[in-house]
């Protein structure tokens, strides 16, 4: 299965941009990566995804390396309610069926501070 | 609200009574997920529906999970003879079918329902 790595903990300042890595150097070439955080106590909320090129949304940006080995999501202008665990993911395609599970890290914690 | 609901949000048992979660997906999503999230760690995946068909169980299904989803709506997983190490969060997620130029899959999670098992 591809992992993921992700630094284990982050703080970014109110107002200014997060800049969240990932680094997912065995992902296949036609894979996507998904992202999505946790807050506490609740489910995992997509965020975006990406396949190689750079994605944006109301949410954030997406910023895929050419070798497609790394992304970071950058969530331009920090909030306090953007604390949360941030999970960078990978699919791992299920043969007998042919769906595909995720496959969730440890994830970032994400603390924005007032 | 259109999202995925699970019941109950808490469930505290004594070990070695059973529980069952229930899980009603998005209206029209006939993919259904279930995954489980001890503490500290991201969920790992349990098993795939696809409509009424339960087509994929994680070697994490022991003997003593068992999940349903009779009529392809919504899904319920029971666990028997719980043990301390059942203590997690139990996430469900559904989607949709993909459409013909749509390959991304995008789940969509519910709240999910903690078990302690005292």
């Amino acid at each position: 299965d591809a992992k993921t790595t992700q630094p284990p903990s982050m703080d970014c300042a109110e107002g200014r941009a997060a800049n969240l890595p990932c680094n997912h150097s065995t992902i296949s070439g036609n894979e996507y990566v998904y992202w999505y955080r946790q807050i506490h106590s609740q489910g995992p909320q997509y965020i975006i995804h990406g396949l190689k090129n750079n994605e944006t949304n109301e949410m954030a940006s997406l910023i895929i390396t050419e070798d497609r080995k790394s992304s970071t999501l950058i969530l331009p202008h920090a909030t306090l309610r953007d604390t949360a665990v941030y999970y960078c993911i990978v699919r791992a395609h299920l043969p007998s069926s042919g769906t595909y599970k995720y496959i969730f890290g440890t994830g970032t914690r994400l603390k924005v501070l007032a | 609200d259109t999202g995925v609901s699970q019941n109950p949000r808490h469930k505290i048992t004594k070990r070695g009574q059973n529980v069952t979660f229930r899980c009603d997906p998005i209206s029209e999503h006939n993919r259904l997920y279930w995954y489980r999230q001890t503490l500290g760690q991201g969920p790992e995946f349990l098993t795939y529906f696809q409509n009424e068909a339960q087509l994929e169980k994680s070697r994490l299904l022991s003997d003593r999970f068992s999940a349903e989803r009779p009529k392809g709506s919504f899904s319920t997983l029971e666990i028997q003879r719980t043990e301390q190490g059942d203590s997690a969060m139990y996430l469900c997620a559904s989607r949709p079918q993909f459409g013909l130029l749509d390959t991304t899959d995008t789940q969509y999670f519910g709240p999910g329902t903690r078990l302690t098992v005292l």
